[in-house]
């Protein structure tokens, strides 16, 4: 049961660097979503897809897009990084959309 | 817009009881709560959908009143596994799958 798989585990990346999370389950759920985690800040969302073929912006879209593969993928990119895009970044999926999601184990990326 | 929780953090004791609260300033439709240890993903422990209804999953429950716009998680009986923090993210009455989560409050359970 791996459940939600993010790659890579950590990353460093110059500022102005581009970059793909990867975010893949295997639990056949339908909606998929892109949180990010800071300090003392709680989870915010990036974007989120309620299903195969759509994907639609959270509280942070901005400096981010989104690509869902297929029903399994779904992919963050940083087309220029910056230092404030420094976080840990989370992928969850759930079976309805926001309805007891389960998380990756996260990416934790450093912008410099 | 992001629910307040209280307390920001707790120590108890092995056996202890604790409550954390959430709050929001908005109508909800639907309460998560969510418990992360250090250095790992959050974990899903139950969700509460308008209606009031109060819910269970071991010795953790929850409630949610939803006139209040507030939810409160009750851990009875605390075991040093529920160390970690614990977030709510609430769901408003128009985009209830768009979360919006509190900033977390951290439990220890000591021996």
């Amino acid at each position: 049961n791996a459940g939600v798989t993010q790659t890579p585990k950590f990353q460093v990346l110059k500022t102005g660097q581009s970059m793909t999370l990867q975010c893949a389950q295997d639990m056949n759920h339908n909606s998929m979503y892109w949180y990010r985690q800071d300090p003392g800040m709680g989870l915010r969302l990036i974007y989120y897809s309620a299903s195969e073929g759509t994907t639609d912006k959270g509280e942070v879209p901005n400096g981010y897009n989104v690509s869902r593969l297929n029903k399994r993928e779904f992919s963050l990119r940083l087309e220029s990084a910056a230092p404030s895009q420094t976080s840990v970044y989370f992928c969850a999926s759930s079976e309805v959309l926001g309805y007891g999601y389960t998380f990756g184990s996260g990416t934790r990326l450093t912008v410099v | 817009q992001q629910p307040v929780q209280s307390p920001q953090a707790v120590i108890l004791r092995e056996g202890e009881d604790a409550v954390i609260n959430c709050s929001s300033s908005k109508a909800l439709y639907s309460v998560h709560w969510y418990r992360q240890k250090h250095g790992e993903a959050p974990v899903f422990l139950m969700i509460l959908l308008k209606g009031g209804e109060q819910k269970g999953h071991e010795k953790i429950s929850a409630s949610f009143n939803e006139k209040k716009q507030q939810s409160s998680l009750y851990l009875t009986a605390s075991q040093l596994s529920y160390s970690g923090t614990y977030f709510c993210g609430t769901g408003g009455m128009d985009s209830s799958y768009k979360l919006i989560f509190g900033s977390g409050t951290r439990l220890l359970v000591r021996p």
